[in-house]
């Protein structure tokens, strides 16, 4: 299947500062990406959904100002978690689809916030 | 009202015996498409198979399959000869519409726990 990248697959950051997670469609562009949070033992909730080149759309309830998306280009989104509390601790996985049915994922990544 | 429905928590299987997962969905929309991922405990999420409203036939990939029953709006999981790497977390999706665009509503998960 497609490759999906995501990185980092975890970070560690003091309260108050920002964090910025890269997700790379590495073999296809990917015209659309998303953003999901999954809390330990819960189901994966969409954050916002962003399409290249377009601002991105969130989800009811989702900070758009907290959780800053860029997708820049055809292979890359970025979400930044701005000012983080030690609520935002959580996983967060992007996936990427291209001209495909299948939404391919990232691996990942676990933040936690001290 | 849950769009997707995994009533199982969790299940156990014995290596080698086959297990169904259950998934249920709710959707007045005639075109949408029925997704298993499978989450292992590194967190990653994998594609199984797809299913779309129009399809014919029960999807099958490889060890897996989709019990559709369109009437009865259920989309079940079926690992044939389980194997102890197949513990792990499923997770049933759907997307409404048939645009790449729209996103995947996941249901609650059942975790899978293959005993020797």
């Amino acid at each position: 299947g497609a490759v999906v990248s995501q990185h980092p697959s975890w970070v560690i950051c003091k309260s108050g500062t920002s964090v910025k997670i890269e997700c790379r469609s590495l073999d296809f562009q990917a015209t659309t990406m998303f953003w999901y949070r999954q809390f330990p033992k819960q189901s994966l909730m969409l954050m916002a959904t962003s399409n290249e080149g377009s601002k991105a759309t969130y989800e009811q309830g989702v900070e758009k100002d907290k959780f800053l998306i860029n997708h820049a280009s055809l292979t890359l989104s970025t979400l930044t978690v701005t000012s983080a509390h030690p609520e935002d601790s959580s996983f967060y996985i992007c996936s990427a689809r291209g001209l495909i049915k299948e939404a391919f994922f990232g691996q990942g990544t676990r933040l936690t916030v001290v | 009202a849950q769009k997707i429905t995994q009533t199982q928590p969790g299940m156990f299987v014995q290596e080698k015996e086959a297990v169904t997962l259950d998934c249920t969905y709710d959707t007045s929309d005639p075109s949408y498409g029925l997704f298993w991922y499978k989450q292992p405990s590194s967190g990653e999420m994998i594609f199984l198979i797809y299913q779309g409203s129009y399809d014919q036939q029960n999807a099958t990939e490889g060890r897996y399959s989709l019990n559709f029953q369109k009437a009865r709006k259920s989309a079940n999981l079926v690992i044939s000869a389980s194997q102890l790497g197949d513990s792990a977390m499923y997770f049933c999706a759907m997307r409404e519409g048939l645009d790449n665009t729209d996103k995947l509503i996941f249901g609650t998960g059942t975790r899978l726990q293959v005993f020797p």
